[in-house]
């Protein structure tokens, strides 16, 4: 079955150090998104990307990096520049239609120790 | 700056009955919209779309959303709540390539 998987579900990391959220698609999607969540806020966009080897920040993505090597794969690093790290991180995909809407993974949730 | 509105951050309805989500959109064209359901700790899965026509749009699990102009809403409906309906809600309106959000609202259910 075609979906997008989030790894891992659960993930700690200690201050200071950089870590990254994977995010696969077999969609054959050619956009692909990071979302960040936090209680009360909604979702706010981080990094979105429309095709291979490029990608656009979005709404908050200082202390966020991102790469998209493959069209499948668009992985998140939170480096220790970003103040407020722990949240629920979301990944999206799309057509670049997006008439049909995001599919989404099933989130990471990152806290820092 | 586009802009999405849900009004209500908890709602509270008793199993069997009628249920109201309110959405207001900020955007100057016609807008795409969506409103998408997220259960606790997972991802959002889509309930339904509007992008023109008919402006009653019939989405999975009995959800309806009727979308007014001279409104800006897309509220979302629902004759007969189930229990299993609890979860959050959040409306979504296409900005240029991009999807915005509302605050969302958490839908309780009670016996």
């Amino acid at each position: 079955d075609g979906g997008i998987t989030q790894s891992p579900k659960y993930l700690f990391r200690k201050e200071g150090q950089n870590v990254t959220l994977s995010c696969e698609q077999n969609l054959n999607h050619d956009a692909m998104y990071w979302y960040r969540q936090d209680p009360g806020q909604g979702l706010r966009l981080i990094y979105y990307s429309q095709i291979v080897n490029d990608f656009q920040k979005g709404d908050i993505a200082e202390g966020y990096s991102v790469s998209r090597e493959k069209k499948e794969s668009f992985p998140l690093t939170v480096t220790s520049a970003q103040k407020n790290p722990t949240a629920f991180y979301l990944c999206a995909s799309s057509f670049q239609q997006q008439t049909g809407g995001y599919t989404f993974g099933s989130g990471t949730r990152l806290t820092v120790v | 700056a586009q802009s999405v509105t849900q009004p209500d951050i908890h709602i509270t309805v008793s199993e069997g009955a009628s249920l109201e989500l309110r959405c207001n959109y900020s955007y100057g064209a016609t807008p795409y919209l969506f409103w998408y359901v997220q259960s606790p700790g997972q991802g959002l899965q889509l309930l339904l779309k509007y992008f023109s026509g008919d402006t009653l749009v019939q989405g999975i699990k009995g959800f309806e959303a009727e979308f007014k102009r001279s409104q800006s809403s897309f509220n979302l409906r629902k004759p007969s709540v189930h229990w299993s309906d609890a979860a959050e809600y959040f409306c979504a309106v296409m900005v240029g390539n991009k999807l915005v959000f509302g605050a969302g609202t958490i839908l309780r259910v009670k016996s």
